[in-house]
Formats: structure tokens, sequence, C-alpha cells
């Protein structure tokens, strides 16, 4: 079985400012991660993911993720956050193998505000 | 980029009623797409998996009397909430697979409200 916890389910962060989304997960097979943004209204738009290639994933916006294994982790981050990058953020996990991410089970995601 | 549609955005349906929703994949062609169904601030659960040509296949806990799954082309799958009931009201979203780039696309999202 697998399962994401998203530690924080709101942050808030100033513009310019380093965003840290944190996610770990569980699962009983070597797992895909990936990362989603969700904006009001809106359905979910991959930011990036992890299918065992290279821990360092970089994503779309300046955003990255990095999977370590030892810590069961994936978290996201930003070197400076800006305005637009205020949504909700959710870590996924799959054990399937895919690269488009059959069968995810997502985190409860993590709210991104960003103060001028 | 490929897109993934959803009809309609948002509807409001009396108790006892059936509600379709529609998900469709605008420029490719999709063997699978998957339901979920978000309530408000909590994160997206995984209803049913949903294969061109086949029966769905629903997750445990989801009644699949109730959820009516059609996937009758590459680009339409449809879901039908039967005899809905308040409990039913949720953020309703599909995603199709775009096999030829191994990638997963999420409709906007149909907001279900059931009074």
């Amino acid at each position: 079985a697998q399962s994401v916890t998203q530690l924080g389910s709101h942050v808030s962060v100033s513009e310019g400012a380093l965003v840290l989304l944190r996610c770990n997960y569980s699962s009983s097979v070597p797992p895909y991660l990936f990362w989603y943004v969700q904006y009001p209204n809106q359905g979910l738009q991959l930011l990036l993911k992890y299918t065992s290639a290279a821990t360092l994933v970089k994503g779309i916006n300046d955003f990255e993720a990095e999977f370590k294994k030892s810590e069961t982790s994936f978290h996201l981050t930003k070197p400076s956050a800006h305005m637009s990058d205020a949504a909700e953020y959710f870590c996924a996990v799959s054990e399937t193998h895919n690269n488009a991410g059959n069968m995810l089970t997502f985190g409860g995601g993590t709210r991104l505000m960003v103060k001028p | 980029g490929a897109v993934v549609s959803q009809h309609p955005s948002w509807v409001i349906c009396k108790s006892g009623t059936s509600v379709k929703i529609e998900c469709r994949s605008l420029d490719f062609q999709a063997t699978t797409m998957f339901w979920y169904r978000q309530f408000p601030k909590q994160s997206l659960m995984l209803m049913a998996t949903s294969n061109e040509g086949s029966k769905a296949t629903y997750e445990q806990g989801v009644e699949k009397d109730k959820f009516l799954i059609n996937h009758a082309s590459l680009t339409l799958s449809t879901l039908t909430v039967t005899s809905a009931h308040p409990e039913d009201s949720s953020f309703y979203i599909c995603s199709a697979i775009r096999s030829a780039v191994d990638e997963q696309y999420f409709g906007p999202g149909t907001r279900l409200t059931v009074t």
C-alpha cells in the first residue's frame, strides 16, 4: 500500500523568499513521485515528477524536488516565491511505475500563500 | 499542450435525481481516464479507472451502481451520479492518459451540489 503525508496544510512565505513544501511517502515498492499545483476551480497541473532517474528533479516555474530514499521524502522547493505561486500543491505517489502516473495516491495538499 | 475538458463546470441538482458529467480529451486519444473526487479542503481520492471499450475498475468503497462510468470512445468518458444525495456534493475531477507522450492531464473539475 502507498500513502503520502504533506506536513503543513498551509504555508505562508513572503514574496522573494524560499518556498519549501514537505512531502513524505510510504510505498511497498520503489515509488514514482509527483508534485501537482491546483489553482482555484481548476484541475491539476504537473510541476515535476521523479521516475527513478536523477534524484534531483527540476520542474516548471523554477520548482525542484529531491528524492531522498533514506528519508522517504520528496520535498518541493523554489528559491524565490512569486505572488503567482499562491495555490494548492499536491504531492502524489504511484507504484505502477508508469511515467504518466497511473493509480495516483495524493497527499492532503498544502496551500501556499505568498505575502507581498 | 494537451487539454482535457469537463462539462458542466458546475451543476446543482435535487436529491434523488441523476447527473452526468463528461470528460473529454480535446486533442488526443485516451484509452485510460481516471475519475477523482475532492471534498472541500481535502485531497483527491481516486474513484475509478475508466478504460475505453471495457468496464471501469472501481476503487474499494466506491459504489459502482451509484457512480456509473462509460468510456464509449477514445475521447470521452462520462460519470453519472445516480440518485444523488447531499453527501455526493463534491468536486469531481477527471484525468486522461496521453499514451504517446506518457503523460497524464487533468480536467478543470466539475462542482456538484446536491440540494
